[in-house]
């Protein structure tokens, strides 16, 4: 059964047309992290929460917003798409036992920008 | 900041070969170690998790390491099959926060 769920998988949008990734979670994890991944390259942590504690990355634009309503949900809001937005976008939650513990990850939501 | 290598970044072997990737860290302070596997258009799924008191791990045909020493870790394959094709990562993260940082894999092609 997928612990960690994504949708949609593959999500096509127009350039500057606000768009929401969204992720929910069976693990009951209290922590819970956006990732970006372009082509060959390694994830790129965008934010996590710690319960609801946003914590976001320096480097993070400020195109990319993120909301947990609740444990189980969290969204990744793009404001205003850009082409260099296109990526695979990675949700992935822990449990906080003192320190990091296995990070499980969902199977991605692929966006275009068109 | 941590950075994390991945050596090398492609390897194609016949099937029935034994596999070697290898990852370093920059900071060698991490607390936990994790591999994992990709498939093309797809997420991450969890292959191994060395925790801070275990120098390795293992699962069926899949052995990791880790020399926190030298900040490197390493994934053994053994007899590898067509169904191992896939892009292997490794993460790490510090005890003191929940980030992982990782590498931009190892893309394994395993010949029939």
């Amino acid at each position: 059964d997928a612990m960690v769920i994504q949708n949609p998988r593959y999500q096509v949008t127009q350039f500057g047309k606000p768009v929401t990734l969204s992720c929910s979670q069976t693990l009951n994890h209290n922590v819970m992290y956006w990732y970006q991944q372009k082509s060959s390259q390694a994830p790129k942590l965008l934010f996590h929460y710690y319960d609801k504690d946003f914590n976001n990355e320096a480097d993070t634009p400020d195109n990319f917003q993120s909301r947990r309503p609740n444990t189980s949900f969290c969204f990744l809001d793009i404001r205003s798409p850009g082409l260099g937005d296109a990526a695979m976008y990675l949700c992935a939650t822990s449990v906080r036992t003192g320190a990091h513990t296995e990070a499980f990850f969902g199977q991605g939501t692929r966006l275009t920008v068109v | 900041k941590q950075e994390v290598t991945q050596i090398p970044a492609a390897l194609s072997v016949p099937e029935g070969e034994n596999l070697v990737l290898n990852c370093s860290f920059t900071d060698s302070a991490i607390y936990n170690l994790q591999w994992f596997r990709q498939d093309p258009g797809k997420g991450l799924t969890s292959l191994l998790l060395i925790q801070s008191s275990q120098r390795e791990q293992t699962s069926g045909r899949l052995n990791a390491s880790l020399d926190k020493s030298s900040g490197r870790s390493t994934l053994y394959i053994a007899a590898s099959q067509p169904g191992d094709s896939a892009t292997y990562l490794c993460a790490g993260g510090p005890s003191n926060d929940y980030k992982l940082s990782f590498g931009a894999g190892t893309t394994v092609t395993v010949r029939a």
